[in-house]
C-alpha cells in the first residue's frame, strides 16, 4: 500500500500539553503532507515537508521527516480545545497522487 | 480565498437511482479528485482528472463514473446507487506544480437506502 499510516489511532490530552502523531509509509516520496479534518467536514492542508527536508515549522506545528525510516511526525505544541480533530498524513508519490491513511483522532480536553 | 464547493452536504437516495455529485473550484486548478471516506478505511481515491475531458481511475472506481466538461467542474456519477455506496464523498483540487497541495470541499454525506 502507498498510503500513510498514522499512529496512534486516537490520542487524548489536556489543553496546554503537546501532541505528537506519527506516520509511516512504504514507497519513495516527493513530499509528505499533513491535513486536519474537523468532525464531518473536508480536510484542510496544514503543512508540507519535501523529501530533502528533515524538519519544518509552522506556528505551533513542527513536522519531521526521516526518509531512511520512511516515517514522519507531527508535533502540536501548547494544544488548544480547537485542535480537536482528525489528523492525516499523505505521502506524495512519484505518480503525484496523495495517499491518505485512516488518521489520528486527537481530543484536547479543556 | 481558495474555494471548493460541493452541491449538497447531505443526500438521501434509493437503491438503483442515478446520483450526481457536483464539485466546483474557483482556483483555476488543473487537477481534481473524488474520494470516499469510510470509518476505519480512511480516504480512498475514486477518480481524478488532470485536465478537461481527461479522467483516470483511482483505487476504487467500480460503480462510479466521472465527467469533466469544464475546468472548474468535476462530477461524480453513481450509475445505479447501492447501499454499499453510502459514504462521505470528498472532492479536492490542486494546481500544477511541485507540491500538489490539495484543497478540499466540505463533503457530501450520501445515504443510499
Amino acid at each position: 500500500s502507498q498510503q500513510g499510516e498514522e499512529d496512534p489511532q486516537a490520542l487524548s490530552i489536556q489543553e496546554g500539553e503537546n501532541a505528537t502523531m506519527n506516520c509511516s509509509y512504504k514507497t519513495s516520496i516527493n513530499n509528505l503532507q499533513w491535513y486536519r479534518q474537523n468532525s464531518g467536514r473536508g480536510l484542510v492542508h496544514l503543512i508540507l515537508i519535501r523529501s530533502n527536508e528533515r524538519e519544518k515549522h509552522s506556528g505551533r506545528l513542527r513536522v519531521t521527516l526521516d526518509t531512511s525510516k520512511k516515517s514522519s511526525s507531527l508535533l502540536i505544541t501548547a494544544s488548544r480545545a480547537a485542535d480537536t480533530a482528525s489528523y492525516f498524513c499523505a505521502p506524495l508519490t512519484g505518480a503525484n497522487n496523495l495517499f491518505f491513511g485512516t488518521g489520528t483522532r486527537l481530543t484536547v480536553i479543556p | 480565498d481558495v474555494k471548493v464547493t460541493q452541491s449538497s452536504r447531505y443526500l438521501v437516495k434509493r437503491t438503483g437511482e442515478k446520483v450526481f455529485l457536483e464539485c466546483v473550484q474557483d482556483m483555476d486548478h488543473e487537477n481534481m479528485f473524488w474520494y470516499r471516506q469510510d470509518p476505519g478505511l480512511g480516504l480512498r481515491l475514486i477518480y481524478f482528472s488532470y485536465d478537461v475531458k481527461m479522467k483516470e481511475k483511482g483505487d476504487i472506481p467500480e460503480g462510479y463514473s466521472v465527467s469533466r466538461e469544464k475546468k472548474e467542474r468535476f462530477s461524480l456519477i453513481l450509475e445505479s446507487a447501492s447501499t454499499n455506496q453510502t459514504s462521505m464523498y470528498l472532492c479536492a483540487s490542486s494546481g500544477q506544480g511541485a507540491f500538489y497541495e490539495q484543497y478540499f470541499g466540505p463533503g457530501t454525506r450520501l445515504t443510499v437506502t
